[in-house]
């Protein structure tokens, strides 16, 4: 079963601040998902990637598939982006299980 | 707004009693998802179903039951309630069957509380 790490768990910025969150998993995947949590609990999928790097606003996703390795980056940060980041991978190798497996979460708080 | 809908939105029982959480999946979804979120275990995949049918099963316990009807909602049926089932339950769903290899849309979840 694949084992999710994220670090760190929590994160406190300043306003401006470029931001990473790191997520290292076990067994060698195809996709990797980042989510949102919001502090009310609302959970929103902010990127599925499977190779390379990924943008959407200031936010950029990049994965290394030969280390097992994901990298969240948020550029010049917001308070409004106060939430949990969470990491989600297959809970099995490449072609095998495709139930989703999740890290802890990295709680990021963004001062003014 | 993920376009999936989750009742109730909280919901306090007592041990031993038996509650039902109801899921409507995005227009044109097929598969619902449901997922548990505790405080010590985080976020754990319970079970899938795909146009009906289950498809994936997770770490969901036998007095955990869930069933997906022909519109498509789903519902999750959970029984003899312990204090330890007290967590967010969110119901998520995809255009495809492979639910690690598909977006997800999240509901906004259920807060159970059991007393």
């Amino acid at each position: 079963k694949n084992e999710v790490e994220q670090s760190p768990q929590n994160l406190t910025a300043q306003e401006g601040e470029f931001i990473t969150i790191n997520c290292s998993y076990s067994v060698g995947i195809s996709a990797l998902h980042w989510l949102q949590q919001h502090p009310g609990g609302g959970i929103v999928s902010l990127f599925m990637l499977s190779s390379g790097k990924k943008k959407h606003g200031r936010l950029i996703a990049t994965i290394n598939i030969q280390e097992k390795h994901s990298s969240l980056h948020i550029t010049a940060s917001h308070p409004r982006d106060s939430a949990v980041y969470i990491c989600a991978v297959p809970s099995g190798a490449q072609g095998g299980s495709e139930k989703l497996v999740f890290g802890k979460g990295t709680k990021l708080t963004v001062n003014p | 707004d993920s376009g999936v809908t989750q009742t109730p939105k909280h919901l306090i029982t007592a041990t031993g009693q038996r509650v039902t959480l109801r899921c409507s999946p995005r227009s044109g979804d097929l598969s619902v998802y449901w997922y548990q979120q505790s405080l010590d275990q985080g976020l754990q995949f319970l079970i899938q179903y795909y146009n009906g049918e289950e498809r994936a099963k997770g770490n969901i316990l036998e007095r955990f039951s869930a069933q997906q009807f022909p519109d498509l909602h789903s519902e999750l049926n959970l029984s003899s309630l312990e204090l330890g089932d007290s967590a967010l339950y969110f119901c998520a769903s995809s255009e495809g069957s492979r639910g690690a290899y598909n977006e997800q849309f999240f509901g906004p979840g259920t807060r159970l509380t059991v007393l």
